[in-house]
């Protein structure tokens, strides 16, 4: 079956602009998280969606957000792009988010370069 | 808080020895541990994890990781190294404090496998 799907791969900003990421779960899939990946901070929590509601969030100020839709897919949004958002934007899913020993399963990445 | 550390940066080993990677944890309850393993420009693929039971978790790949509760260890071993198992490696705890669903990595350990 089709694994995680993000979209853009790939994509350079301006200082100030937003960017908007896509993330499609696998089929049956119900909860999305999101996470960042930096050579300085490593991999950090964004947040996690499940039945279109945020269940959790990570320490990231206000421009991070995020969305789910019915079909569990999700969109996370930055506004006012720093230097420091730079970075990998990973999208993991999995079945819910009621088990600790479900498996996420990681999306390829969305590279964010913010110049 | 939940937390794992993985010590060392880089591990080094000749293809067809065997290899260890090192993670440790602090948590407070049972720990939720997992393996997951990073190609370039690639997101995070899962190894294995520990949720309970026999102490000796066989996982993807042919790795597998010992759990030492009273070292507070989860290391990852292989019997024989691939050069194709050179990449980067991230050991994760569950925050099973904050939401089921967040993992909390550890640093990374880049492993890297000479013919």
């Amino acid at each position: 079956k089709a694994g995680v799907t993000q979209t853009p791969r790939y994509l350079i900003k301006t200082r100030g602009q937003q960017v908007t990421l896509s993330c499609s779960p696998i089929s049956g899939h119900r909860s999305v998280s999101w996470y960042q990946q930096t050579p300085g901070q490593g991999l950090q929590f964004l947040f996690e969606y499940f039945s279109e509601t945020q269940r959790n969030k990570g320490n990231f100020p206000g421009r991070f957000s995020g969305r789910q839709f019915s079909n569990s897919r999700s969109e996370m949004n930055v506004s006012t792009l720093e230097l420091g958002d730079s970075a990998l934007y990973l999208c993991a899913s999995s079945l819910t988010t009621y088990s600790g020993a479900n498996v996420l399963t990681f999306g390829a990445g969305s590279r964010l370069t913010v110049l | 808080a939940q937390s794992v550390a993985q010590p060392e940066d880089q591990v080094n080993v000749a293809e067809g020895n065997p290899l260890t990677v090192k993670c440790t944890y602090s948590v407070s309850g049972n720990p939720y541990l997992f393996w997951y393993v990073q190609y370039p420009n690639r997101g995070l693929q899962f190894l294995l994890k520990y949720i309970t039971g026999d102490n000796l978790v066989k996982g993807s790949y042919g790795f597998e990781a010992e759990f030492n509760k009273s070292q507070t260890s989860f290391h990852l071993k292989k019997p024989s190294a691939l050069v194709s198992d050179s990449a980067l490696y991230f050991c994760a705890v569950r925050d099973m404090n904050t939401g089921f669903q967040k993992l909390v990595f550890g640093t990374g350990t880049r492993l890297l496998v000479s013919p």
